[in-house]
């Protein structure tokens, strides 16, 4: 099992260009998380999907979104990217509110 | 919301001596208190968690301890060694059936000196 994968593992954005970071488990999990950390500030959470079909807001979500496409996979978009964007993102997924398993992380630098 | 506050941010201990981390949360509902290790450059880790109808938790040198009345939670490393040496997050989440959302602490660096 791979577990959880994020793609890419590092990309560089020009203010204003958009991107869409992918996460896809294979743990049979049906809740799924972004997060992006920062230093000083921990792992914010960004959106999470409790089950297929459902998405609902974390503490920082304004200038994203997010598509739970399947089981599976679950996407985070930004559409316009900022400099406050620069961070480390990561997709963590579990079977609800039990040990979060996370991905590698993505570190995305918008310039 | 959930707020969870974490502290020390920092933490310098000889090695074989004990750390401890504390953490308080705001939401008197949560009841789901999970602890996670992030050695530099990695992902973060489970290392142990706690739930609110239990007061203690331990795992070999780690141990967790909730004050639900205080609303805070500890961590707990005896005999520390080198390796122990990360980045410690605390979280507190209400879990329901479809799951939930953790909130997590800002971070404890804890360096274990040889």
């Amino acid at each position: 099992n791979a577990g959880v994968t994020q793609t890419p593992k590092f990309q560089v954005l020009k203010t204003g260009q958009s991107m869409t970071l992918q996460c896809a488990q294979d743990m049979n999990h049906n809740s799924m998380y972004w997060y992006r950390q920062d230093p000083g500030m921990g792992l914010r959470l960004i959106y999470y999907s409790a089950s297929e079909g459902t998405t609902d807001k974390g503490e920082v979500p304004n200038g994203y979104n997010v598509s739970r496409l399947n089981k599976r996979e679950f996407s985070l978009r930004l559409e316009s990217a900022a400099p406050s964007q620069t961070s480390v993102y990561f997709c963590a997924s579990s079977v609800g509110i039990t040990t979060q398993y996370f991905g590698p992380g993505t570190r995305l630098t918008v310039l | 919301g959930e707020n969870v506050e974490q502290h020390p941010s920092t933490l310098s201990v000889q090695e074989g001596d004990s750390a401890v981390i504390k953490c308080t949360y705001s939401d008197s509902a949560s009841n789901y208190f999970p602890w996670y290790k992030q050695e530099l450059g990695k992902r973060p880790q489970l290392i142990i968690d706690i739930r609110s109808n239990v007061g203690e938790k331990k795992d070999q040198r780690i141990a967790v301890t909730l004050n639900k009345t205080a609303k805070h939670f500890s961590l707990h490393i005896t005999e520390t060694q080198p390796e122990d040496s990360a980045v410690y997050f605390c979280a507190a989440s209400v879990a329901y059936n479809q799951g939930g959302k953790l909130i997590f602490g800002q971070g404890t660096e804890l360096s274990v000196k040889p």
